[in-house]
Order: structure tokens, then sequence, then C-alpha cells
């Protein structure tokens, strides 16, 4: 049962372009929301989170947007760069369990020149 | 400030076999989580410690454990290795019980088991 869903498991965005990377999940108990990005053979960096008490949390060229009562959220970057072509994961967890994260199975971004 | 340290990097081991991995946190978080990364499965929580405890736990069998250690470092310990252990072991550190610390994570160590 994949709690945690990223449907769209690539994404090409032309440089300069914003990217849309989105998010469903299904247990209603997820109150805090993490956007991880990864690249080979390196760990998951943190990039940006959100409780479930707010709808917007923006970090420099970084948005992240949450709609609880459609269960989504969704990660917004611009202007999109080639440094960042990654794996972006998204990632829920409850309270009471902060570490204890349900990922997402991550969708491939290219950012192209 | 240094990241969170695992070692080693690459472990191949054989079935039957048992391994154990190792993580130093970043310097001041006290809680230590442990994921595994396979391809069939994506990104797994394997459990959580903080002060020498395991917090949490992940849907995993006993033949996979843990600990912690007085200085926060921890070990991860796989017993009678099978084909499908073979993954991406991610630990990651934080300072609990804080929103605004999320999880940091080491590069990993890639086991192999043949």
């Amino acid at each position: 049962d994949q709690q945690v869903k990223q449907n769209s498991p690539s994404l090409s965005v032309q440089e300069g372009r914003i990217s849309i990377l989105n998010c469903d999940y299904t247990n209603s108990m997820f109150d805090y929301f993490l956007w991880y990005k990864k690249y080979p053979a390196e760990g998951p960096t943190f990039l940006i989170s959100i409780s479930s008490i707010k709808d917007k949390n923006e970090d420099g060229r970084f948005t992240v947007f949450l709609n609880k009562s459609a269960k989504h959220l969704s990660l917004h970057i611009v202007p999109s760069q080639p440094g960042d072509s990654a794996v972006y994961f998204c990632a829920a967890s409850a309270s009471g369990g902060y570490n204890k994260l349900i990922f997402g199975a991550g969708t491939r971004l290219a950012v192209h020149p | 400030k240094a990241g969170v340290t695992q070692t080693p990097r690459y472990l191949i081991k054989t079935r039957g076999q048992q391994v154990t991995l190792s993580c130093s946190p970043i310097s001041g978080h006290r809680s230590v989580s442990w994921y595994q990364q396979t391809p069939g499965q994506g990104l797994q929580f394997l459990f959580e410690y903080f002060s020498e405890t395991q917090r949490n736990k992940g849907n995993f069998p006993g033949r996979f454990s843990g600990r912690q250690f007085s200085n926060s470092r921890s070990e991860m310990n796989v017993s009678t290795l099978e084909l499908g252990d073979s993954a991406l072991y991610l630990c990651a550190s934080s300072m609990p019980g804080r929103l605004d610390s999320p999880l940091h994570f080491g590069n990993g160590t890639r086991l192999t088991v043949t």
C-alpha cells in the first residue's frame, strides 16, 4: 500500500522555466512533509519542508504547496537550472514519528540548457 | 560542520553471512535513523534510535537490528544475509522533536550479497 505517491517517474524542463513536481498521499495522519533531492552515489539532501498548519513554504527558488483537502503537495522550482537535475523524493511523516519518513518513489528531473 | 559519515561505502558479502554498518551523526544530533533503498521498494524506514534506545521500527524482519552508543554513533547489523538484502543502506541524523531539524542523510553503504 503506497501511502505516498509520485506518479511521474520523470520530468524534462528547459533551463529558466518552472519545474513542478507532484506528490499525493493517502494517510490523513501525515502532518509533516518534506522534499529531498538525490544525486547518484550520494544520500538524499533536504530541500524544503512544510507542516500541515501551512499551505505554502518558500525557500529561495523552491516553493512547496500543500493542499490538505486533496492530500496533494507540489514542489515548484523557479527558475530551473541544469544543476537541479536529480531525483526528487517527496516524504511524509506523522506526529510521534517525525523521523519515520514514508517516501515516494521519486521523480527524475532533467533540466536542459 | 561535518555531515553524516557512513562506513564502509561498499561491501560485498555472501548469503548466510552477517554484516555490520556504521554511522556517525552530525555533531549535536542525537537521533539516528536507518533506511534501506532498493530499486523495487524504494526508500524504506528501518529504525530510529535516540539516547541509545530504539524509538521507532519499520516493517523489517528481526535479522535487521541496530544499536546506538552514548556518543550517538550507531551501528546496524544484518544477520543471515539474503540476496534480497542487497541495497543502499542510508543513515540519517537529526535533533529529535524539532520540526525545523529534518533528517540529514549520509552517502550510504552499498551492500551487495552474492
